[in-house]
């Protein structure tokens, strides 16, 4: 699985766009990128996935560059409850094992 | 709410003892992932079940066992446990056997003492 570069925290303003990177340079073709978060102490829970084209869902957007190599996840209007660790994996579908979950990004959403 | 739930949400014990946490995935799912997190360290995998059959085995400590049952409930044995056990074990179920998308329940807290 390619390896993912995420910064280390982040802070967004209450009612914004929180906009997360991930940098997945060394992604090949059939891998795609999971975008998990954890809210403190909870059991982490999946946002979104995608292979090359955008994707939205109830929660957010994934943006997926053209040449795969970077993404961002867009949490469109954050909220508090938006506070978290988001975690970019990159896997291919189908593969055996685990997920395995880096640092990831802490977003801390303020009033 | 994810579907997944996980008991004891807490437990205390102390070192030497030997602890079960138990968890019950979705509806439907088949596959079973037990993860471990400490303060110290992310989200470590330790173990998955698919259909009660292991499938893929991670850091687990030779101390520390799961099964999975008929009823696709699972279980995570921890036994002669050290101060260093001490952590919030996750429990985490899919449909599929590859584990893309993958859903926690809320954890066990385990505090050895």
């Amino acid at each position: 699985d390619a390896k993912t570069t995420q910064p280390t925290s982040m802070d967004c303003a209450e009612g914004r766009a929180a906009n997360l990177p991930c940098n997945h340079s060394t992604i090949s073709g059939n891998e795609y990128v999971y975008w998990y978060r954890q809210i403190h102490s909870q059991g982490p829970q999946y946002i979104i996935h995608g292979l090359k084209n955008n994707e939205t869902n109830e929660m957010a957007s994934l943006i997926i560059t053209e040449d795969r190599k970077s993404s961002t996840l867009i949490l469109p209007h954050a909220t508090l409850r938006d506070t978290a660790v988001y975690y970019c994996i990159v896997r291919r579908w189908g593969s055996q094992g685990n997920l395995i979950f880096g640092k990831g990004t802490k977003l801390s959403v303020k009033p | 709410d994810s579907g997944v739930t996980q008991t004891p949400k807490h437990l205390i014990t102390a070192t030497g003892q030997r602890v079960t946490l138990r968890c019950s995935p979705r509806s439907g799912d088949l596959s079973v992932y037990w993860y471990q997190q400490s303060l110290d360290q992310g989200l470590q995998f330790l173990i998955q079940y698919y259909n009660g059959e292991e499938r893929a085995k991670g850091n687990i400590l030779e101390r520390f066992s799961a099964q999975q049952f008929p009823d696709l409930h699972s279980e995570l044995n921890l036994s002669s446990l050290e101060l260093g056990d001490s952590a919030l074990y996750f429990c985490a179920s899919s449909v599929e056997f590859s584990g893309n998308t993958i859903y926690f329940g809320e954890g066990s807290w385990l505090t050895v003492v």
